[in-house]
C-alpha cells in the first residue's frame, strides 16, 4: 500500500495567516491527490482534486500543489470557517489511501 | 443535485454481517462513468477506502477488507450496498457511501451512518 504522511498532525493559527499543510507519498503517485476538508461530525468535503484542481464552489484561499511524491495544500488566508481536520488522499494505486489528517485549529 | 443517504443497523453483534444500504436520488446509478463506493472512519481516527463500485458492475476492494467485503448496486432500486461478514469490535465506525461524477474521485457524499459492533 501506498503510505501517506501529512505534516502537522495539528496546527493553531490566527485568522488571516497563511496556512500549508504538507503531504508526502511512499511512492510516485503523479498528480492523482485529493485534498478534503472534514468538519466535526459532518462527512468529508473534496476541496482539490489532481493536486490543484480546485473544485467548483470552493474559496480561490484554497489551493493545492506538487506531484511524483511531495504535495503541499495552503490556506492564503485563514477564516474562522475554515476550522476543520484536513485529509489528503491518493488514488493512483489501489488501495486508495489517506493521510492521517491535519486537524487545524484557531488561535 | 445527487444525494446519497446511508441506511442499516446501528449496532451488529460480532461474528455477524454489517450490510448497509446507500440510496442515490437526484440521479440515476446506471449514470455512465460513476463510480460508487464505501469509505468508513472509525470514532476519532482517520478515513480508510473500503470499496467501490463502477456503474458497470466492476468492483475494487480494499486489500485489507476484502475477505469479508461485498459492494453490489440494485440499478432497479436506485441503491447500493455494502456487506461486511465476521465483523469485530474493530469494524465499529462511521460508514459513509460516495459518488463520483467521471473519474475515481469521490466527490458527493452521504452524512453517513456510525454502525457499532458489540454484543
Amino acid at each position: 500500500d501506498i503510505q501517506m504522511t501529512q505534516s502537522p498532525s495539528s496546527l493553531s493559527e490566527s485568522v488571516g495567516d497563511r496556512v500549508t499543510i504538507t503531504c508526502q507519498a511512499s511512492q510516485d503517485i503523479t498528480n492523482y491527490l485529493n485534498w478534503f476538508q472534514q468538519k466535526p461530525g459532518k462527512a468529508p468535503k473534496l476541496l482539490i482534486s489532481d493536486a490543484s484542481n480546485l473544485q467548483t464552489g470552493v474559496p480561490s484561499r484554497f489551493s493545492g500543489s506538487g506531484s511524483g511524491t511531495d504535495f503541499v495544500f495552503t490556506i492564503s488566508s485563514l477564516q474562522p470557517e475554515d476550522i476543520a481536520t484536513y485529509y489528503c488522499q491518493q488514488y493512483n494505486n489501489l488501495p486508495y489511501t489517506f493521510g492521517q489528517g491535519t486537524k487545524l485549529e484557531i488561535k | 443535485q445527487l444525494q446519497l443517504q446511508e441506511s442499516g443497523p446501528g449496532l451488529v453483534k460480532p461474528s455477524e454481517t454489517l450490510s448497509l444500504t446507500c440510496t442515490v436520488s437526484g440521479g440515476s446509478i446506471s449514470r455512465s462513468t460513476y463510480y460508487w463506493g464505501w469509505i468508513r472512519q472509525p470514532p476519532g481516527k482517520g478515513l480508510e477506502w473500503i470499496a467501490t463500485i463502477y456503474y458497470s458492475g466492476s468492483t475494487y476492494y480494499n486489500p485489507s477488507l476484502k475477505s469479508r467485503v461485498t459492494i453490489s448496486i440494485d440499478t432497479s432500486k436506485n441503491q447500493f450496498s455494502l456487506n461486511l461478514r465476521s465483523v469485530i469490535a474493530a469494524d465499529t465506525a462511521v460508514y459513509y457511501c460516495a459518488s463520483s461524477s467521471g473519474g475515481i474521485t469521490m466527490k458527493v457524499w452521504g452524512q453517513g451512518t456510525l454502525v457499532t459492533v458489540s454484543s
